[in-house]
């Protein structure tokens, strides 16, 4: 059975620091694993998604993502961060073959001036 | 390329009512998927489509619950005999098939937000 547990409910940062998201995620298989981002009354949008090739995803914006099977773990990161930044967002893993997608409960950022 | 839409994107109605959504996807997109979101919580998968063949369903998709996908592209989720626990968001997303379900990206409407009084 796949999960995933994204271990900060609420992230804050000032603008121009590092960001990072934690996410576990537990998987039978070999796993596609995603970040996606929320904005208040928008839709879900795809940040980055790892499938197998290279350990080190990155995505749009500046963020990117490193897969370590060793410590189950697929964590978001940024440089330096932007106050357009400041939104839910979400890991997903999703086991191979023909398994559903299992979303995490989510993270928020805040960006601070 | 006008993004997945979604309609409406309130809802407000009482116990017992029924409520159909409907969710226009990707013109060319031939998956279409469709997702509760709950209060702090993240999105949980209900049931999708290849073309107007509906493949998997949710064991959360119970029996008030029906979605249909005519012609393989707009489609409809309809819940009857509404209850206070679906109050939720709920999403749609399409995506052109590539890979196995689920691997490739999925582009997401805005959701519709169902509220049961």
């Amino acid at each position: 059975a796949q999960s995933v547990t994204q271990l900060d409910s609420h992230v804050s940062v000032s603008e121009g620091t590092p960001v990072l998201l934690r996410c576990n995620y537990s998987s039978s298989y070999s796993p596609s694993l995603f970040w996606y981002v929320q904005h208040p009354n928008k839709g879900l949008q795809l940040l980055l998604k790892y499938t197998s090739a290279a350990t080190l995803v990155k995505g749009i914006n500046g963020f990117e993502a490193e897969f370590k099977k060793s410590e189950t773990s697929f964590h978001l990161t940024k440089p330096s961060a932007h106050m357009s930044d400041a939104a839910e967002y979400f890991c997903v893993v999703s086991d191979g073959g023909y398994s559903t997608l299992t979303f995490g409960k989510g993270t928020m950022l805040l960006v601070s001036p | 390329d006008t993004g997945v839409s979604q309609n409406p994107r309130h809802k407000i109605t009482k116990r017992g009512q029924n409520v159909t959504f409907r969710c226009d996807p990707i013109s060319e997109h031939n998956r279409l998927y469709w997702y509760r979101q709950t209060l702090g919580q993240g999105p949980e998968f209900l049931t999708y489509f290849q073309n107007e063949a509906q493949l998997e369903k949710s064991r959360l998709l119970s029996d008030r619950f029906s979605a249909e996908r005519p012609k393989g592209s707009f489609s409809t989720l309809e819940i009857q005999r509404t209850e206070q626990g679906d109050s939720a968001m709920y999403l749609c997303a399409s995506s052109l098939a590539r890979q196995a379900p689920f691997k490739e990206t999925q582009y997401f409407g805005p959701g519709t937000r169902l509220l049961v009084l």
